[in-house]
């Protein structure tokens, strides 16, 4: 069974970089997308990026230019980085398995709760 | 980017009734090579992540009750709940995984 599991710092201030990692245990690594995914309270899901543990990627060009998302396969696990950050990218932020050529997200992490304020 | 639009924003169902949530895409997400919808439901209760619902337009996730089905193609889609129940109450999204960025709809607010 896959278990998805993440972490990192929860509270920011303007102008700091936003960084989350993300551990997956169980299943295959090597065969997926790997996604990251954010909710800013009371709204909606917004798409980030993704990788393979190829190293291909691919970001939402809303944040391309601050957003890099990286992998570690020897850990099988991959992390987020999102530079410049203000207000606007307080969140929720979530890692979930990624497309194959079947579904996306059929595993998630827990979620993280990440607070930009001065 | 591919625009999902989906409607109504909100519905209130009485228990054991039907829902239904629609959605749309600005751009087609049918894969003619293999005849293949990329467009997922997935249903949000608070605090939790999203849990996948559907994929493919109308492959049910494993453990997913028969309830939920989804149907549709190219642009416009449809999540069906029927008989309704209690802990059915949750927000609703679909999401096209047919390119990158990869679109959510904005949501659907199903209460009793």
């Amino acid at each position: 069974q896959v278990q998805v599991q993440q972490w990192g710092a929860g509270l920011l201030k303007p102008s700091e970089t936003l960084s989350l990692t993300c551990a997956v245990y169980g299943g295959s690594f090597s065969g997926y997308y790997w996604s990251w995914i954010r909710q800013p309270p009371g709204k909606g899901l917004e798409w980030i990026g993704e990788i393979h543990p190829s190293g291909s990627t691919n970001y939402n060009p809303s944040l391309e230019g601050r957003v890099t998302i990286s992998v570690d396969t020897s850990k099988n696990q991959f992390s987020l980085k999102l530079n410049s950050v203000t207000a606007a990218d307080t969140a929720v932020y979530y890692c979930a398995r990624g497309a194959d050529n079947a579904k996306t997200g059929d595993y998630w992490g827990q979620g993280t709760l990440v607070t930009v304020s001065s | 980017d591919i625009v999902m639009t989906q409607s109504p924003d909100s519905l209130a169902v009485s228990l054991g009734e039907r829902a239904t949530i629609n959605c749309k895409s600005s751009q087609n997400v049918l894969y003619r090579v293999n005849n293949k919808n990329y467009l997922g439901w997935y249903q949000q209760k608070p605090g939790q992540p999203p849990k996948l619902l559907i994929y493919w337009a109308s492959t049910r996730e494993s453990g997913v009750p028969d309830r939920f089905s989804g149907s549709g193609s190219e642009t416009d889609f449809t999540l069906t709940i029927n008989s309704l129940q209690a802990e059915d109450v949750a927000i609703y999204y679909c999401q096209q995984y047919y390119t990158t960025p990869r679109t959510f709809g904005q949501g659907t607010k199903v209460e009793v």
